[in-house]
């Protein structure tokens, strides 16, 4: 079993719409979460942390369930920038794991 | 202030060739890691590394190895290349280990023929 575990999609959504992106991991001794994105051909760059309390960033919402070991990622209002893919990435023991990826097209 | 530079940005290697990967992080960042991506997965954590001592490793065979150095720049070596070793190598460096996400470098494509 994958320790990250990403839908890759992709998801196709009309400019404005509303997206939420979800990620299961294996490991319940995991200690910090967070959410990166990567543009084709381009490094990841880290989009926002992920706390147990949730957390916002203007249209980011993310959120951490660490019962069900699940995070996920709420985008509000999509912009034709957002298209991107989103990676899950979990910290667990000094290891850290990305998920594959999801990808995104926001369309006019 | 400069991000996390690496270098070489493109490399091209014969199998059973040896490779040295560097990286400077941010300043003022002491923990740096390394990642392996090929097309269509994330990245695949390799090494961790803090105050120049190796914090963590993922699950690659021991052809692979780093270090980090005084002034927290690192070294990634991989001995006896083979030709599933092509991919993009991510650096990243952070704060510390745990708290901060790590920032990336736009990485080192390595081609193995």
């Amino acid at each position: 079993r994958k320790e990250v575990e990403q839908d890759p999609g992709p998801f196709n959504v009309p400019e404005g719409a509303t997206v939420a992106f979800n990620c299961t991991y294996s490991n319940s001794a995991s200690q910090s979460f967070f959410w990166y994105r990567q543009d084709c051909r381009k490094e990841p760059k880290l989009l926002m942390s992920v706390y147990s309390s949730g957390n916002e960033d203007g249209r980011f919402t993310a959120q951490l369930n660490r019962a069900s070991q699940y995070i996920s990622l709420l985008i509000r209002d999509s912009k034709l920038s957002d298209s991107a893919t989103y990676l899950c990435v979990v910290n667990a023991g000094n290891q850290f794991y990305f998920g594959t990826g999801t990808s995104l097209t926001v369309i006019p | 202030d400069a991000g996390v530079t690496q270098s070489p940005t493109h490399l091209i290697k014969t199998r059973g060739q040896h490779v040295t990967l560097r990286c400077s992080p941010i300043s003022g960042h002491k923990s740096v890691s390394w990642y392996q991506q090929v097309l269509g997965q994330g990245p695949q954590f390799i090494f961790q590394y803090y105050e120049k001592e190796e914090r963590g490793r993922g699950n690659f065979p021991d052809r692979f190895s780093a270090r980090q150095f005084p002034n927290y720049s690192s070294e990634l070596n991989v001995n006896a290349l083979l030709l599933g070793d092509s991919a993009l190598y991510l650096c990243a460096s952070s704060l510390d280990t745990l708290n901060y996400g790590y920032t990336f470098g736009s990485g080192t494509r390595l081609t193995v023929v």
